[in-house]
């Protein structure tokens, strides 16, 4: 069964440093999005990303975020210069559709901000 | 800010119960809505979704919405020490591009 890719699975960084996390989304799937999860806390939406632009994006997601499609696999979320609030867990999720369709997630990055 | 509320529990049952699990939300203007579960540590996992009004079964999982009342409900018969976990209410925003979580219900299933 096809299904959402993520890498690194942890991820270790000193405050201030830019961190690339990568996804490969399933290969029939047209949007994109990535989802952070605080330790404990809600699953908070970030961005949604289709034909090559932002769809959507939440409060969150600001100037030190950005979101890629550098090839035809993968999906990157750039942080430029971490936070320590920016520790979280990050998901991917990809869909064939939007509305209806389902999300399916990857089993996440976990980002720790030193 | 569009709100998805749901009671973090835990709630407790015995095996082979029913478990309720609840979900308000404040847009009204949404159209899908998802049930996801979630292991400790682990991403959410689709258990199902739900479109229209009245009850949706698959397998031992029922969804209920009622869009009037803005209310999801899933119930899981038959529960298995398996199921504990957390559940996740998920909701649509308008343009269908992003989902709108709540807190989550921790379940746990008593052998």
């Amino acid at each position: 069964e096809p299904e959402v890719t993520q890498t690194p699975s942890h991820q270790v960084t000193q405050m201030g440093q830019e961190v690339i996390l990568r996804c490969v989304p399933i290969s029939n799937h047209l949007y994109f999005y990535w989802y952070r999860q605080i330790l404990g806390q809600k699953v908070e939406f970030l961005v949604s990303f289709y034909n090559n632009e932002i769809s959507e994006k939440s409060e969150i997601f600001d100037d030190q975020f950005s979101v890629e499609r550098p090839d035809g696999s993968n999906f990157t979320l750039k942080i430029r210069s971490t936070k320590l609030e920016d520790s979280a867990m990050y998901f991917c999720a990809s869909s064939a559709d939007r509305g209806q369709e389902t999300q399916y997630f990857g089993p996440g990055t976990r980002l720790l901000v030193l | 800010q569009k709100e998805v509320e749901q009671n973090s529990g835990p709630l407790s049952v015995p095996e082979g119960a029913i478990a309720s699990l609840n979900c308000t939300y404040s847009d009204r203007v949404s159209q899908s809505f998802f049930w996801y579960r979630q292991y400790s540590g682990k991403s959410p996992e689709l258990i199902m979704s739900i479109y229209s009004n009245g009850d949706k079964e698959d397998g031992r999982f029922t969804a209920q919405l009622n869009k009037a009342s803005q209310y999801v409900s899933l119930l899981i018969r038959d529960s298995q020490p398996s199921d504990s976990a957390t559940y996740l209410c998920a909701v649509s925003n308008n343009a269908g591009n992003m989902l709108t979580f709540g807190g989550g219900t921790r379940l746990m299933v008593k052998p």
